[in-house]
């Protein structure tokens, strides 16, 4: 069984903070995907990082995929209370695992 | 990207009885699954919906408890028998663009159900 493991579990910082979001595995996968849910919809996907080192920007939000494949991050600069939500990683490997995710609360 | 209907969004449940899940995509889709995510929890995967067959089950999961249908490329329901108060969680549907099980998914709004 493939275990992802996502740090910190619960996540509340004020408005204008950075923050990095963690995403661990002992597991090789082939891709990673990130995912935003918010309360009463379903989760969105962000980014796919499919390269070992990949970094990815999307406007605040930059991704990095480990160079052994085997984990991941999240970091937020200048954090608005839009970015709200639960945030889920996902592995790719025979099947999607999905990670134990990080509730993510900024207080404005 | 996908758009995907589920009814209903939410429902209280007495313990014993059955609630049939609807999902809608507004357009054809190979790849079609059905996750729980449990209060406060991440995603399980229950099942793949597979077109014209049986619905392919993960470990924990049965059919007996959780039938699903496929009739067609665009339409799924999963059906949550007998439910128990353990059973109270968020069911959503999902699809992928892709003819695989790991690309990149769409989701439905979910369909919370609370069982009493």
């Amino acid at each position: 069984t493939q275990l992802l493991e996502q740090s910190p579990q619960f996540l509340s910082i004020q408005e204008g903070e950075n923050l990095t979001v963690y995403c661990n595995s002992s597991s090789v996968f082939s891709s990673l995907q990130w995912y935003r849910q918010e309360p009463g919809e379903g989760p969105v996907l962000l980014v796919t990082v499919v390269t070992g080192g990949e970094v990815k920007k999307l406007k605040r939000l930059t991704f990095q995929f480990g160079d052994a494949r085997k984990d991941s991050s999240l970091h937020i600069t200048a954090a608005q209370p839009g970015d709200t939500g639960l945030y889920l990683c996902a592995g790719v490997h025979a099947k999607l695992t999905f990670g134990t995710g990080t509730r993510l609360t900024i207080i404005p | 990207s996908a758009v995907i209907s589920q009814k209903p969004s939410r429902d209280i449940c007495q313990r014993g009885t059955s609630l049939t899940i609807q999902c809608q995509v507004d357009s054809q889709v190979t790849m079609m699954f059905w996750y729980r995510q449990q209060p406060g929890q991440s995603l399980t995967l229950i099942a793949t919906a597979n077109q014209g067959s049986e619905a392919t089950y993960e470990s924990g999961f049965v059919i007996d408890k959780f039938p699903i249908s496929r009739p067609n490329l665009t339409f799924s329901t999963l059906t949550v028998s007998n439910m128990s108060p353990e059973d109270s969680s968020i069911y959503l549907c999902s699809v992928s663009g892709l003819a695989y099980r790991t690309g990149e998914l769409f989701f439905g709004e979910g369909s919370r159900l609370t069982v009493l």
